[in-house]
């Protein structure tokens, strides 16, 4: 069936580090989402990408579309304590109804 | 505040018993989304509902069921609980298909933590 896998599961930075989770799904996607999860939180939407090849920008987050429109990723340039959380990427196959969720990704950070 | 709200915040039960978990969306959201979140899991998605219709279905056991009412408020109910069925259980709402090829993004509630001993 239709996957997104998501890289690493669990990612240990000192602050002020870079910091990047990939996505990769093993059908083309449609578009795909960004979520954050803060330790005792629910998800919470960050961003959407819908063309092949996109990147945008939310201050010190970037989040890029593959060309192939198969791959994500979300880079955070110098990590703060608040970027703690599970990252977490979900994107919709084609016309397919279902929204697929990537494991996520847990971020610590070491002030 | 999402505007999602969900009850109750925790439910503590036994094996076997029944339990309902109630879902009220965002003003004027059609979509209802549930999810179930354990211990060093993703999130799996359940079912949605839109509009009071089955819209898509994911892993939901066929002990669990769902329904959303006239009003757009949903319920989950989950029958002959088992231990593992101890999970934090989301609800999400979602507006209408967004332009430009993009689907709404999804909001979400607080969710209710669900323990059955």
């Amino acid at each position: 069936g239709q996957q997104v896998m998501q890289i690493p599961q669990y990612q240990h930075v000192q602050e002020g580090e870079d910091f990047t989770t990939y996505c990769n799904s093993s059908t083309t996607l449609s578009n795909i989402q960004w979520y954050k999860q803060r330790p005792g939180g629910h998800p919470v939407f960050l961003i959407q990408l819908v063309k092949s090849g996109e990147v945008k920008k939310q201050k010190r987050l970037t989040f890029q579309f593959g060309e192939a429109k198969k791959n994500s990723s979300l880079h955070i340039t110098a990590t703060q304590t608040t970027d703690v959380g599970t990252y977490f990427c979900a994107g919709y196959a084609g016309n397919n109804r279902k929204l697929i969720w990537g494991l996520g990704t847990s971020l610590a950070v070491n002030p | 505040d999402s505007g999602v709200t969900q009850t109750p915040k925790h439910l503590i039960t036994a094996t076997g018993q029944r339990v309902t978990l109630r879902c009220s969306p965002r003003s004027g959201d059609l979509s209802v989304y549930w999810y179930q979140q354990s211990l060093d899991q993703g999130l799996q998605f359940l079912i949605q509902y839109y509009n009071g219709e089955e819209r898509a279905k994911g892993n939901i056991l066929e002990r669990f069921s769902a329904q959303q009412f006239p009003d757009l408020h949903s319920e989950l109910n989950l029958s002959s609980l088992e231990l593992g069925d101890s999970a934090l259980y989301f609800c999400a709402s979602s507006g209408p298909t967004g332009l430009g090829g993009g689907r709404n993004e999804q909001f979400f509630g607080p969710g209710t933590r669900l323990t059955v001993l």
